[in-house]
């Protein structure tokens, strides 16, 4: 078990460009969600995975934001046409069984300058 | 949809002091009740969880107890130490994705 791994750590991009992040859960984990967190408030839900597919959505994820799991084993989460209120920390975490809790990555932080 | 209404800190306390964190939700149903910490510096860990009412999640000393009839799942702990110092979230899980709704988490920082 090699917890999950985000990349990558930082990234600093100027507005309008897209940006990818990665995300590799537990091996064993068929689900996976992205949370977004700005600074100094809790994470906030953003897309779920179960295996391959793509379950749910938040209101949150805008038409510029997509998020892939194609084989149900690593993910991406892509930002197009970045802006400033895009700047946060973003989260992957994958569970087996989620009522046991999830376990985080450490995250991607997005600066858009 | 959910919600997490957690105590407000900074919360600061001396070496060995008694901690409370309050953290009440509402939600529809019976959700899956945690408290994940967070270190400075670190992501997120899981720290504690209850699945059922009147359940007690624990770890590290730290104990939290589903309360259905004030929806209700405070933290505490004893005898806090210098390490326990990090930011604290209440959490609930529910729907078919089982996602987590955050509160807006409290700094705890404990003073040796």
């Amino acid at each position: 078990d090699t917890g999950v791994s985000q990349d990558p750590r930082h990234k600093i991009t100027k507005r309008g460009q897209n940006v990818t992040f990665r995300c590799d859960p537990i091996s064993e984990h068929n689900r996976l969600y992205w949370y977004r967190q700005t600074l100094g408030q809790g994470p906030e839900f953003l897309t779920y995975f179960q295996n391959e597919a793509q379950l749910e959505k938040s209101r949150l994820l805008s038409d510029r934001f997509s998020a892939e799991r194609p084989k149900g084993s690593f993910s991406t989460l892509e930002i197009q046409r970045t802006e400033q209120g895009d700047s946060a920390m973003y989260l992957c975490a994958s569970s087996l069984e989620a009522q046991y809790g999830y376990t985080f990555g450490s995250g991607t932080r997005l600066t858009v300058v | 949809g959910n919600s997490v209404t957690q105590m407000e800190g900074p919360v600061t306390l001396s070496e060995e002091a008694f901690l409370t964190i309050n953290c009440t939700y509402t939600a529809t149903g019976y959700p899956s009740l945690f408290w994940y910490v967070q270190y400075p510096g670190e992501g997120l860990q899981l720290l504690l969880k209850a699945t059922k009412a009147d359940d007690k999640g624990s770890n590290k000393g730290f104990e939290a107890t589903y309360r259905k009839e004030t929806t209700s799942f405070h933290l505490e702990k004893g005898s806090v130490q210098v390490s326990d110092s990090a930011v604290y979230f209440c959490a609930p899980a529910q729907g078919s994705a089982r996602q987590l709704t955050f509160g807006s988490g409290t700094q705890l920082t404990v003073l040796p």
